[in-house]
């Protein structure tokens, strides 16, 4: 069975950086893409960007470029969204999830990472 | 960018009820909608993709259809454990983005 199991919560403060893991099982990594998405306390969900395992390659939201940085390590199965320069309003749940390979709508979701960001 | 317009916000209904919730698309987003399944504390789930494909191991009560940019999650009976909050996705235009949301809440 697939699964996708991300790293602990963390707290940092405003300026510091920020890296999120996402453990894939149970299918070929490298087989589909991993999106990040994130919801802010009381807020909706927000796409920031996704990772093309096989080969690397990315794209970030446009309001994210430059804070954010998508990353594999294939011999691990384990994707990572670093975000840098962290304010309050970070604040929120990171998830990662893996699309359909035909589509970019997510099948398998991880169960989040609080990150708070906070003084 | 794509706008969706998800509504109501919240939506009050009982157990065995049969609910809608609709997702309007600033602009054709063809059939490329999803609908998710999202409770506090825990993975989303697919429910719907293309609009009205049900996701395998989804129960058939939920379906989805579409008609123009305005599409629409119905729930026939609802369960109690459909109480959650529900989410369009648009995937036909770069970037991706999700509608605001509804809340289920038990009346």
């Amino acid at each position: 069975q697939a699964h996708l199991v991300q790293s602990g919560a963390e707290v940092k403060k405003p300026g510091a950086s920020v890296r999120v893991s996402c453990k894939a099982s149970g299918y070929t990594f490298t087989d589909y893409y991993i999106h990040w998405v994130r919801q802010a306390p009381g807020q909706g969900l927000e796409w920031m960007g996704w990772i093309n395992p096989k080969t690397g390659d990315t794209d970030y939201v446009q309001r994210f470029q430059g804070r954010v940085t998508i990353t594999r390590d294939t011999s691990i199965s384990t994707a990572y969204m670093e975000l840098s320069s962290l304010i309050s309003d970070d604040t929120a749940v990171y998830y990662c999830a893996r699309d359909a390979y035909v589509a970019p709508f997510l099948v398998l979701w991880g169960r989040g990472t609080l990150v708070t960001v906070s003084s | 960018d794509i706008q969706m317009t998800q509504s109501p916000s919240t939506l009050s209904a009982s157990v065995g009820d049969r609910v809608t919730i609709t997702c309007r698309a600033s602009q054709n987003i063809n059939s490329w909608l999803a609908w998710y399944q999202h409770k506090a504390g825990e993975a989303p789930k697919l429910l719907i993709y293309k609009a009205s494909s049900l996701e395998g191991g989804v129960p058939s009560r939920f379906s989805g259809s579409r008609s123009g940019t305005e599409f629409t999650l119905t729930i026939s009976s609802l369960q109690p454990d459909d109480f959650a909050t529900y989410y369009c996705q648009q995937y036909n235009n770069y970037p991706s983005n999700f509608g605001q949301g509804t809340k289920l809440e038990i009346k």
